[in-house]
């Protein structure tokens, strides 16, 4: 009975270079949240997927940040040209349903440094 | 603008006496609420909720309350055990068919000495 899975755990990333954090949603779960904390901070909502649809984007910065959830495989945050203000934590969640005062599971976490 | 606010950073109790954490909120839209307990280097565990037409919610040590009025929320853990120590954060989110994202608090670090 696997949680959230993440990976990578840890990233280290040259300014420039690009990152893909990977999100493997709860057995059973459809829908997928992602939310960076930074240090000192709570966490901050980014972008709510369903399965092939962005749902609500409205966390995410406009720029260098897309995120997917194919039909198969796990959800893809991806950050191009990184700077250092991207050094944080981020996390995934899943939830089973929508609506209706849904619990949001997280998975442990991707730590991104960038250099 | 900090929509959901926990005031106190850390807060420290001896063993077997009651935690109390507290949280409240600006958005009269927000309509569930959420505790999540969280250790270094994992991720936030989901604790205890309650819905806005309820004002309790009790899960075994773990007791929510909400004051809708005071748009305040607390968290009370009894006994508090040396386990418990960790950052506790309060989260909302509302309104239901409106908005799915949690927004969240910076979080209490709570330590129970033994």
């Amino acid at each position: 009975n696997a949680g959230v899975m993440q990976n990578p755990r840890h990233l280290v990333r040259r300014r420039g270079q690009e990152a893909r954090l990977r999100c493997s949603p709860m057995k059973g779960h459809s829908h997928v949240y992602w939310y960076r904390q930074l240090p000192e901070e709570g966490l901050k909502f980014m972008v709510y997927l369903q399965k092939e649809n962005i749902i609500d984007e409205s966390g995410m910065p406009k720029e260098r940040f897309s995120a997917e959830f194919p039909k198969e495989g796990p959800s893809i945050l991806r950050i191009q040209q990184v700077v250092r203000g991207d050094s944080a934590a981020y996390f995934c969640a899943s939830s089973q349903r929508q609506g209706s005062y849904n619990e949001q599971f997280f998975g442990p976490g991707t730590r991104l440094t960038v250099l | 603008d900090q929509q959901v606010k926990q005031n106190s950073p850390s807060l420290s109790v001896q063993e077997g006496r009651i935690s109390i954490l507290n949280c409240d909120y600006t958005n009269s839209m927000f309509d569930y609420f959420l505790w999540y307990k969280k250790y270094p280097a994992e991720g936030p565990t989901f604790l205890i909720s309650i819905s806005s037409i309820k004002d309790k919610n009790e899960d075994g040590r773990f007791t929510v309350f909400l004051n809708k009025s005071a748009k305040h929320l607390s968290l009370h853990i009894v006994p508090s055990q040396p386990g418990d120590s960790a950052v506790y954060f309060c989260a909302a989110s509302g309104p239901q068919g409106g908005s799915e994202k949690l927004v969240f608090g910076k979080g209490t670090k709570l330590t129970v000495n033994p």
